[in-house]
């Protein structure tokens, strides 16, 4: 898996406001897709793992869906807070010993 | 709750001088991987590692990069003589479910 694109780039909301970034794939060889949250300084946090297509996670405010056939998956945040602010950052693997190919991500400015 | 380390947090270092890059994986997991992050591009994967061995590299993982094991709980990143172009964030990472990502080393090549 080779070419991961994620949108918007870059995205700056308000305290209270949801929002939702994408991320597409090559639908072929897929096996499980990541997402990370990457704040500065800090390592990346691993936020889902996801599988299946259709497969939709939730922790707390963020979720997840995933489309194995059309190659896409959206990550929503409810009700964005400041300390949501950071990157994010999908990577699908394919099979094989999983390296994970990362996309752009997309950088979340949240406001008070 | 366990977490991967690495050391040291920043480098500077001369060209063609060798560096080594030292990670300390979660302790039951079995997949060892390198990735580099150079200033405002994506994160690319270098390396990963299993059973002692190389398991798959990417192409900037050339002859100048090697990886080890030493001691069953390190895992190293060296590069024999450095580039300008070596600069970056370097993350390890070590696997059960999930890849788990070290906190990073800034290696600076001057």
């Amino acid at each position: 898996i080779l070419n991961v694109e994620q949108s918007p780039q870059s995205l700056h909301v308000q305290e209270g406001d949801s929002t939702n970034f994408t991320c597409s794939f090559p639908s072929s060889n897929f096996y499980a897709l990541h997402w990370y949250r990457w704040e500065t300084a800090k390592s990346p946090e691993a936020l889902f793992v996801m599988t299946l297509n259709g497969d939709e996670k939730k922790k707390g405010r963020i979720s997840a869906t995933l489309n194995t056939k059309e190659g896409y998956s959206y990550l929503y945040i409810k009700g964005s807070q400041p300390e949501d602010s950071a990157t994010y950052l999908c990577a699908p693997i394919g099979t094989g010993f999983q390296k994970l190919v990362f996309g752009t991500g997309t950088r979340l400015l949240v406001s008070p | 709750e366990p977490e991967v380390t690495q050391t040291p947090s920043h480098q500077v270092t001369q060209m063609g001088q060798e560096v080594i890059l030292r990670c300390v994986p979660i302790s039951n997991h079995l997949y060892f991987y390198w990735y580099r992050q150079i200033l405002g591009q994506k994160v690319e994967f270098l390396v990963s590692f299993y059973n002692n061995e190389i398991s798959e590299k990417s192409e900037i993982f050339d002859d100048q990069f090697s990886v080890e094991r030493p001691d069953g709980s390190n895992f190293t990143l060296k590069i024999r003589s450095t580039k300008l172009e070596d600069s970056a964030m370097y993350f390890c990472a070590s696997r059960d479910y999930e890849q788990y990502f070290g906190p990073g080393t800034r290696l600076t090549v001057t």
